[in-house]
């Protein structure tokens, strides 16, 4: 059964410019949640989606957006790239809102 | 909101060696569940064990067991036997039962363990 695939793994991008990073769920997993890690803030929790319906939003501003297809498979978007936005981005799935996570290996993204 | 503790940014233990490591958390909730996760230099979380908070047996998965003690707000990882696959970032997160499906993560705990 594979696992939870993000890409691309690395990813290196200039400040204003934007992003999309891709998350492919364990087949059956309808629920599909998105964080930030980064050495000073750790982990932090982006957005959750569940039947192409975005269900919780953390506190990030609106240049984070995301959206889930029909085939539950995820993009998170970043317009106008900062500095800071260089993190790890993991994604997890479960089959419905509740149930245990798996995470993929995450995307490297480095803005310069 | 809910916050998750974890002291002991770097913790060392010889091999076969039992070690624990420590997380607190902060709720006003009374139903919530608990978990522990690996997170090795390929940067994939793994689950390493879960606890349901209305549950007063502490969870067990083999070499990793659990003391949680719900009025201290306490959940503690203990790995017996360590082995050097089990050196990686232990990171102790909190969900709750009644609202959104979001892991609330300590800073983590980095383990070493020697030869």
């Amino acid at each position: 059964k594979a696992g939870v695939t993000q890409t691309p793994r690395y990813l290196i991008k200039t400040r204003g410019q934007q992003v999309t990073l891709s998350c492919s769920p364990i087949s059956g997993h309808r629920s599909v949640s998105w964080y930030q890690q980064t050495p000073g803030q750790g982990l932090q929790f982006l957005f959750e989606y569940f039947s192409e319906t975005q269900r919780n939003k953390g506190n990030f501003p609106g240049r984070f957006s995301g959206r889930q297809f029909s085939n539950s498979r995820s993009e998170m978007n970043v317009s106008t790239l900062e500095l800071g936005d260089s993190a790890l981005y993991l994604c997890a799935s479960s089959p419905r809102p509740g149930d245990g996570y798996t995470f993929g290996s995450g995307t490297r993204l480095t803005v310069v | 909101a809910q916050t998750v503790t974890q002291s002991q940014p770097e913790m060392s233990v010889q091999e076969a060696e039992t070690v624990t490591l420590s997380c607190t958390y902060d709720t006003s909730e009374s139903d919530y569940y608990l978990f522990w996760y690996k997170q090795p230099p390929s940067r994939q979380m793994i689950l390493v064990i879960r606890q349901e908070a209305y549950k007063q047996q502490n969870a067990t998965e083999n070499r990793f067991s659990v003391n949680f003690q719900k009025a201290a707000k306490s959940f503690s990882l203990k790995i017996s036997d360590s082995q050097l696959g089990d050196a990686a970032m232990y990171f102790c997160a909190y969900r709750s039962a009644f609202s959104s499906n979001m892991l609330t993560f300590g800073g983590g705990t980095r383990l070493m363990v020697k030869p």
